[in-house]
């Protein structure tokens, strides 16, 4: 089957320790990028990648990494949580030419107490 | 800057009724639009996408791009309380990569039984 999966669906951890979410797509889509949401914000984007070794920010990419090491594999790395970054995340992926919009995954809700 | 704008509701309809959603954008070069539900907690998912002017029907779904005007809408038929959810709009905005969607803010439905 089709798919972007995210990793954990779930986190609660405490402020200052580094934290990683991973996203792995099974379509050999080119295009990757993570979004946070925010209840009144909508979707706004933190960080794309355009294939292997090319990323660039988003419009929120304060406090947060990404890496393209592998086409398949897009995680989002937190390395010093704070209670502002308590939201709800998802990855998405794209065929190669975008015509058909983006698939995403289920979402991690991340909570930093 | 370049924007997706839609009314963030919430927009009731009886069952049974069309369920009209509506969108605009701000940038005239834009090309494709796609139609998102997200249920609450859920990752939005890809109902219709647009890119010619005109109406293109799936279903119980209508999507309506008027270019000249710059709006989109998405017409829902025979409203089911299983529609109930919110309705993203999302744009491929001129100068942007092919790959780069434009979120609006989502427009709540509930369809009342």
């Amino acid at each position: 089957e089709a798919q972007v999966t995210q990793n954990p669906r779930y986190l609660i951890t405490v402020t200052g320790k580094k934290l990683t979410v991973t996203c792995s797509q099974n379509m050999n889509h080119e295009y990757m990028s993570w979004y946070r949401q925010d209840p009144g914000l909508g979707l706004r984007q933190i960080y794309y990648s355009m294939n292997v070794e090319v990323t660039d920010k988003g419009d929120v990419p304060e406090g947060y990494k990404v890496s393209r090491k592998e086409k398949r594999n897009f995680p989002l790395i937190l390395e010093s949580p704070s209670p502002n970054q308590t939201s709800l995340y998802f990855c998405a992926s794209s065929s190669p030419t975008g015509s058909y919009g983006y698939t995403f995954g289920s979402g991690t809700r991340l909570t930093v107490v | 800057q370049k924007e997706v704008e839609q009314n963030s509701g919430p927009l009731s309809v009886p069952e049974g009724a069309i369920a009209s959603l509506n969108c605009t954008y701000s940038d005239r070069g834009s090309q494709s639009f796609f139609w998102y539900r997200q249920y609450s907690g859920k990752s939005p998912e890809l109902i219709m996408f647009i890119y010619s002017n005109g109406d293109k029907e799936d279903g119980r779904f209508t999507a309506q791009l008027n270019k000249a005007s710059q709006y989109v809408s998405l017409l829902i038929r025979d409203s089911q309380p299983s529609d109930s959810a919110t309705y993203l709009c999302a744009g491929v905005l001129s100068g942007a990569g092919s790959y780069q969607l434009t979120f609006g803010k989502g427009t709540k439905l509930s369809v009342i039984p």
